[in-house]
């Protein structure tokens, strides 16, 4: 079954910790997006990625960053310049759209990351 | 800026309508439509594009006032399934980026 995978599902991290969160598709879809979440809030767009080694900062790209080698890889780092990383982070994708947002995106299951 | 969703939250019993609304300050491309589980994923309803356009997912329905830079989810005849939280995406036509709005929280009842 196609679909997105977000590992690990809980992750703890020490203060002063660089963290990598990975999410892997295999739907073919060239457009991949990094959502945070937090307890009783909507998403807010940290990275988004059109296309293979191309990427672009969503609305809190600080202290986060991201890769795209390939095409069903869209890792997400951590990094301890983030200072309230503790949230629900959600992946997902989308099938470029040649004109807009008209295509949906589709989710994986999230990663929750807490501070130690 | 994220759009903004009303009402906050809703609670219906079963068999009732509801609708929730996404208004933006900017001028819209297209509006997703999708409803979050509780520690889950969350799952596509629909787009509508400008022009006005309604569509429909079995009870639930909604419009996009491109004028009125306005979108409005309908549910009816509410199902326990429908308890969620739902969420408007908002495009601007910069590429395939998307602002969703702080959401609606919705619980249907026996």
């Amino acid at each position: 079954d196609g679909g997105i995978t977000q590992s690990p599902k809980y992750l703890f991290r020490k203060e002063g910790q660089n963290v990598t969160l990975s999410c892997e598709q295999n739907l073919n879809h060239d457009a991949m997006y990094w959502y945070r979440q937090d307890p009783g809030q909507g998403l807010r767009l940290i990275y988004y990625s059109q296309i293979v080694n191309d990427f672009q900062k969503g609305d809190i790209a600080e202290g986060y960053s991201v890769s795209r080698e390939k095409k069903e890889s869209f890792p997400l780092t951590v990094t301890s310049a983030q200072k309230n990383p503790t949230a629900f982070y959600l992946c997902a994708s989308s099938i470029a759209p040649m004109d807009g947002g008209n295509q949906p995106q589709h989710f994986g299951d999230g990663t929750r990351l807490s501070i130690l | 800026q994220q759009p903004v969703q009303s009402p906050q939250a809703v609670i219906l019993r079963e068999g009732e309508d509801a609708v929730i609304n996404c208004s933006s300050s900017k001028a819209l491309y297209s509006v997703h439509w999708y409803r979050q589980k509780h520690g889950e994923a969350p799952v596509f309803l629909m787009i509508l594009l400008k022009g006005g356009e309604q569509k429909g997912h079995e009870k639930i329905s909604a419009s996009f006032n491109e004028k009125k830079q306005q979108s409005s989810l309908y549910l009816t005849a509410s199902q326990l399934s429908y308890s969620g939280t739902y969420f408007c995406g908002s495009n601007t036509g910069t590429a395939s980026k998307l602002t969703f709005g702080t959401g609606t929280r919705l619980q249907v009842t026996l």
